[in-house]
């Protein structure tokens, strides 16, 4: 069955310092990969996709994410932090065996020092 | 963002009240979800319809009925609910012929007293 690991409930990062955020997932077919963000009180907004094409996916805000499937990994990076970055990040995957259903990691949330 | 809409955005009710949240989707999908998000916890699917059919539940209970009239509109009937029910309930919609993304609403906050 399909999993997605997030590593840190909470990572706290400095302003202008780099942000990385883990995701790992399983599947046992080729999956497509996505990263989402809530602000407080409000629905959750899709940050980036990945669908088969580049491993490099560029998103909104300045995020970006790599998909490594020797590692199953696809970590969401962004080079230098804003206070306004502050939200909860969630990854998720679907893929053919869950007829493209979402499975969610548990979400991190992501503090930003002054 | 505009994609999905819910009503309304906050929601105060006692445990013997009855109530509806409504969910719309004017991205022309063809797929409607309902969530609950609590504090500390993961996210909880608990309905999902596909063309206005709904093919998953994911063992919730009866005192939350959906109801999905086309494919557009989403409701979620709420009805003796308990304290514990009080949460973040988030509606999303997707394309069947997408890649798995789905869409969501800004939410609605329950709370029961």
């Amino acid at each position: 069955a399909q999993s997605v690991t997030q590593l840190g409930s909470h990572v706290s990062v400095s302003e202008g310092a780099l942000v990385l955020l883990r995701c790992n997932y399983s599947s046992s077919v080729p999956p497509y990969l996505f990263w989402y963000v809530q602000y407080p009180n409000q629905g959750l907004q899709l940050l980036l996709k990945y669908t088969s094409a580049a491993t490099l996916v560029k998103g909104i805000n300045g995020f970006e994410a790599e998909f490594k499937k020797s590692e199953t990994s696809f970590h969401l990076t962004k080079p230098s932090a804003h206070m306004s970055d502050a939200a909860e990040y969630f990854c998720a995957v679907s893929d053919e065996d869950s007829n493209y259903q979402l499975i969610w990691g548990a979400g991190t949330k992501l503090i930003i020092k002054p | 963002e505009t994609g999905v809409t819910q009503t309304p955005r906050h929601l105060v009710m006692g445990m013997t009240n009855k109530k509806s949240l409504k969910c719309e989707q004017h991205l022309g999908h063809n797929a409607m979800y309902w969530y609950k998000q609590s504090a500390k916890k993961p996210l909880e699917l608990m309905f999902v319809y596909n063309f206005k059919e709904q093919t998953e539940n994911n063992s919730v209970p009866s005192r939350f009925s959906p109801e999905c009239p086309n494919s557009s509109h989403l409701f979620l009937h709420l009805h003796t609910l308990q304290p514990e029910d009080s949460a973040l309930y988030l509606c999303a919609s997707r394309s069947l012929w997408g890649a798995g993304e789905q869409y969501f609403g800004p939410g609605t906050r329950l709370t029961v007293t």
